[in-house]
């Protein structure tokens, strides 16, 4: 069973660019999450996501930052414009239905993004 | 407001000497805890939870940490370090839903 797969690992974007993340759970994961890591910081929760729906998203920038997770398919966060304070790891953790936080998540291994 | 601190930044041992990392909670309940491990580079690995009943939770490589409710704290240790064990340490809380609260991390270092 593979682990939660995040892709790209790294990700190089100019400023204004946007910058595409995607995360695929682990099999039988109904439920992502995205947490962002700035330097020398802890992981901060952006959103948490089910197929098709938006369950919190309190930790979101209000602006240029948009996550989605499909029927089908990867679950995608986009950055629109980036800008330099943008420069992050984010990581995208899944967990099965019904369990609430009682179960740990599963972290994939990160996608750093680096604005130049 | 919920929080989880580790008060420790970095932290330098010797190899083969005793380990215990600092994490305390702020919650209105006793939360979910949580050390995970990152390596350089790398995600982050689960060590070991508490959920509830035994304090002393036992997790991989070697790992233990306590949960004392009296100081809020739910401590890391381990007995004798290896020089592998050199990464970033995360404590984390949730109370019973999806969304975890990280500590800042406590960065090791292992002396050969």
């Amino acid at each position: 069973n593979a682990g939660v797969m995040q892709n790209p690992r790294h990700l190089v974007r100019r400023r204004g660019q946007e910058a595409r993340l995607r995360c695929s759970p682990m099999k039988g994961h109904s439920h992502v999450y995205w947490y962002r890591q700035l330097p020398e910081e802890g992981l901060k929760f952006m959103v948490y996501l089910q197929k098709e729906n938006i369950i919190d998203e309190s930790g979101m920038p209000k602006e240029r930052f948009s996550a989605e997770f499909p029927k089908e398919g990867p679950s995608i966060l986009r950055i629109q414009q980036v800008v330099r304070g943008d420069s992050a790891a984010y990581f995208c953790a899944s967990s099965p239905p019904g369990q609430g936080g009682r179960t740990e998540a599963f972290f994939g291994q990160g996608t750093r993004l680096t604005v130049v | 407001a919920q929080s989880v601190t580790q008060p420790d930044i970095h932290i330098t041992v010797s190899e083969g000497a005793s380990l215990e990392l600092r994490c305390n909670y702020s919650y209105g309940a006793t939360p979910y805890l949580f050390w995970y491990v990152q390596s350089p580079g790398q995600g982050l690995q689960l060590l070991l939870k508490y959920f509830s009943g035994d304090t002393l939770v036992q997790g991989i490589k070697g790992f233990e940490a306590e949960f004392k409710r009296s100081q809020s704290s739910f401590n890391l240790r381990k007995p004798s370090v290896h020089w592998s064990d050199a990464a970033e340490y995360f404590c984390a809380g949730n109370s019973g839903t999806y969304k975890y609260i990280f500590g800042t991390g406590t960065r090791l270092k292992v002396l050969a």
